[in-house]
């Protein structure tokens, strides 16, 4: 089974209008923490925002928030007003961390496109 | 945010021939780092993990002997790719995270291998 799903390959948005890209994923670890990154062209990893598993809100960061259903796991990102420089690939990422080890799994991403 | 840089950003090579790659972390001290490989237009894959003073988790389809990591230091990790065939070309990411910070992924700019 997939950890972390990405659904939508591709989204596009109007500038200036709100996107929610979707997360689902799957562990039987108590503590895990759900990472949003945005990849441009240029190949960095640019992080954007971050929830424990154990945050009672919805972690926001400037235009970002992350919508969290844990009951539901799933983490889905939404990004108000968009703008042009939004336009990139972005992908969902899990860190689990169970007896000492830790893993980070990353979703499949989706590239998202705002139209002028 | 961290900073975290590898080096080379590229690097050519012969079949054959073998490539090492540093993920260093510059500002804080990294007891856990990560390394990914990213085809293109595709997610992150996770090769392996390691912990500054034991010896790193592969995952699984992940020749150890191919691929060694060493975590040197605290703050400095290495992907020595050996025997390098065109079918290692690819982009190579590490990311590093303080001690004890669970919420906190910082990723370096990538290095783009490219096997003749």
């Amino acid at each position: 089974a997939q950890k972390i799903t990405q659904t939508q390959p591709g989204m596009f948005v109007q500038e200036k209008e709100a996107v929610t890209l979707d997360c689902t994923y799957d562990t039987s670890d108590p503590s895990y923490g759900l990472f949003w990154y945005k990849q441009p062209s240029s190949g960095e990893m640019i992080f954007l925002i971050y929830q424990g598993s154990y945050d009672q809100q919805n972690a926001t960061e400037g235009r970002y928030s992350l919508n969290f259903q844990k009951a539901r796991k799933s983490a889905n990102l939404v990004i108000s007003a968009s703008q042009l420089g939004d336009s990139a690939m972005y992908f969902c990422a899990m860190r689990e961390y169970g007896g000492g080890y830790q893993k980070v799994t990353f979703g499949t991403g989706t590239k998202l496109q705002v139209i002028p | 945010g961290a900073v975290v840089s590898q080096h080379p950003s590229r690097v050519i090579c012969k079949s054959g021939t073998s490539v090492k790659i540093e993920c260093r972390s510059l500002d804080f001290q990294a007891t856990t780092m990560f390394w990914y490989r990213q085809f293109p237009k595709k997610s992150l894959m996770l090769m392996a993990t390691s912990n500054e003073g034991s010896k790193a988790t592969y995952e699984q389809g992940v020749e150890k002997d191919k691929f060694l990591i060493n975590h040197a230091s605290l703050t400095l990790s290495t992907l020595t790719v050996t025997s390098a065939h065109p079918e290692d070309s690819s982009f190579y990411i590490c990311s590093a995270s303080p001690p004890s910070a669970f919420n906190e992924q910082f990723f370096g700019p990538g290095t783009r291998l490219t096997v003749l």
